[in-house]
């Protein structure tokens, strides 16, 4: 198993540009999520999904674009990127039944110039 | 809303010592679960151990064990004869129990660095 995949590892956008970071795992499992990890704080969870067609958001989801088309990714998008979402993300996915497993992924640094 | 406090922003330990982390957290809840992960210079993050708030027996996975205080809201995390690999960035973290509730809230984090 890969486990959790992002792509990129790294990225640099101009302010307004649009992006999407991809998430995917070969585990079969129905939670995914992704956070965001900024400098003197913890992981706080953007958006999730606990199923195919069913998304929600988290605790900071302005600026970010979910969607979960299939059990294995979870792409997060940005529409219009913005220097306040220069950040480190992670996404996570676990077994619904086991979410005090979650697996991350290797996260993406992004920048936003 | 939950909080979780890490008041120690950084620590250090010398090779083959104990050392203990500090975590404190705020809820109103009975039913939720707590953990320590590490993330490693290579921005993994790694789950080390996990506590269920029911449980009264404190978890212990091989050389990480933790306190954890119900009453005082407490839950440190003890490293014994550490290792130059323990060095990383150690987060603590709060989910509410219950099937629908999948948030993890952490807390900021506390770097520790082992010496030789």
């Amino acid at each position: 198993n890969a486990g959790v995949t992002q792509t990129p590892k790294f990225q640099v956008l101009k302010t307004g540009q649009s992006m999407t970071l991809q998430c995917a795992q070969d585990m079969n499992h129905e939670y995914m999520s992704w956070y965001r990890q900024d400098p003197g704080m913890g992981l706080r969870l953007i958006h999730y999904s606990v199923g195919a067609g069913i998304t929600d958001q988290g605790e900071v989801p302005n600026g970010y674009n979910v969607s979960r088309s299939t059990t294995e990714d979870f792409p997060l998008r940005l529409l219009s990127a913005a220097p306040s979402q220069t950040s480190v993300y992670f996404c996570a996915s676990s077994y619904r039944g086991r979410v005090n497993e979650q697996f991350f992924g290797p996260g993406t640094r992004l920048t936003v110039l | 809303a939950q909080t979780v406090t890490q008041s120690q922003p950084e620590m250090s330990v010398q090779e083959a010592e104990t050392v203990t982390l500090s975590c404190t957290y705020d809820t109103s809840e009975s039913d939720y679960y707590l953990f320590w992960y590490k993330q490693p210079p290579s921005r993994q993050m790694i789950l080390v151990i996990r506590q269920e708030a029911y449980k009264q027996q404190n978890a212990t996975e091989n050389r990480f064990s933790v306190n954890f205080q119900k009453a005082a809201k407490s839950f440190s995390l003890k490293i014994s004869d550490s290792q130059l690999g323990d060095a990383a960035m150690y987060f603590c973290a709060y989910r509410e129990g219950g099937g629908s509730n999948y948030k993890l809230t952490f807390g900021k984090g506390t770097l520790l660095t082992v010496n030789p």
